[in-house]
């Protein structure tokens, strides 16, 4: 089946770094990628939509010099909180969509990255 | 603008009980999918199960099924013989036939009691 690996699965970062989140699609490719953020005990709510080899697709209201998304594979996407702030500590969720031959992977999502911002 | 609306922030179950989970959603689209996420204390997020809204039959996987009722843009999940491992958050999602965005309902915590 299909598994998409999300990497680190905790981070704590001082105010004012950088934080780089990868989310790699292990057996299919990825033609697409999702970036979720999710606030304790609250829904998914879509960040971004990426396809490989082009800008990413910010929902409104999401900052994208502070959010930036790069898709430069099939399999790989990367989302990093530029200037990170306490109030972007959150849970970072990337899903997959993709195909592998004829096979239709659907969307998988990742397990995920807490962040903490100190 | 598609919503999803799930009432029922908390619900618990006796093991081996049934319990069913509400969700309502609208749209004006006629071509969607419907979905159910399981999301445990992992915060890995695990499709349940999955309804076409072509299909007039209600989807069904194991110990769980739905109840589809396109009319009244209602999905809710029936989770039998309720396990200790069927405990988390469970999430009603909808997306779009043409369309990538999943759009999420705000979640309903279940409880297993043994």
């Amino acid at each position: 089946g299909a598994v998409v690996s999300q990497h680190p699965s905790r981070v704590i970062c001082k105010s004012g770094t950088s934080v780089k989140i990868e989310c790699r699609s292990l057996d299919f490719q990825a033609t697409t990628m999702f970036w979720y953020r999710q606030f304790p005990k609250q829904s998914l709510m879509l960040m971004a939509t990426s396809n490989e080899g082009s800008k990413a697709t910010y929902e409104q209201g999401v900052e994208k010099d502070k959010f930036l998304i790069n898709h430069a594979s099939l399999t790989l996407s990367t989302l990093t909180v530029t200037s990170a702030h306490p109030e972007d500590s959150s849970f970072y969720i990337c899903s997959a969509r993709g195909t592998r031959g004829a096979s239709d992977y659907g969307y998988t999502f990742g397990s995920g990255t807490r962040l903490t911002v100190v | 603008a598609q919503t999803v609306t799930q009432s029922q922030p908390e619900m618990s179950v006796q093991e081996a009980e049934t319990v069913t989970l509400s969700c309502t959603y609208d749209t004006s689209e006629s071509d969607y999918y419907l979905f159910w996420y399981k999301q445990p204390p992992s915060r890995q997020m695990i499709l349940v199960i999955r309804q076409e809204a072509y299909k007039q039959q209600n989807a069904t996987e194991n110990r769980f099924s739905v109840n589809f009722q396109k009319a009244a843009k209602s999905f809710s999940l029936k989770i039998s013989d309720s396990q200790l491992g069927d405990a988390a958050m469970y999430f009603c999602a909808y997306r779009r036939g043409t369309g990538n965005q999943f759009y999420f309902g705000t979640g309903t915590s279940l409880t297993v009691i043994p």
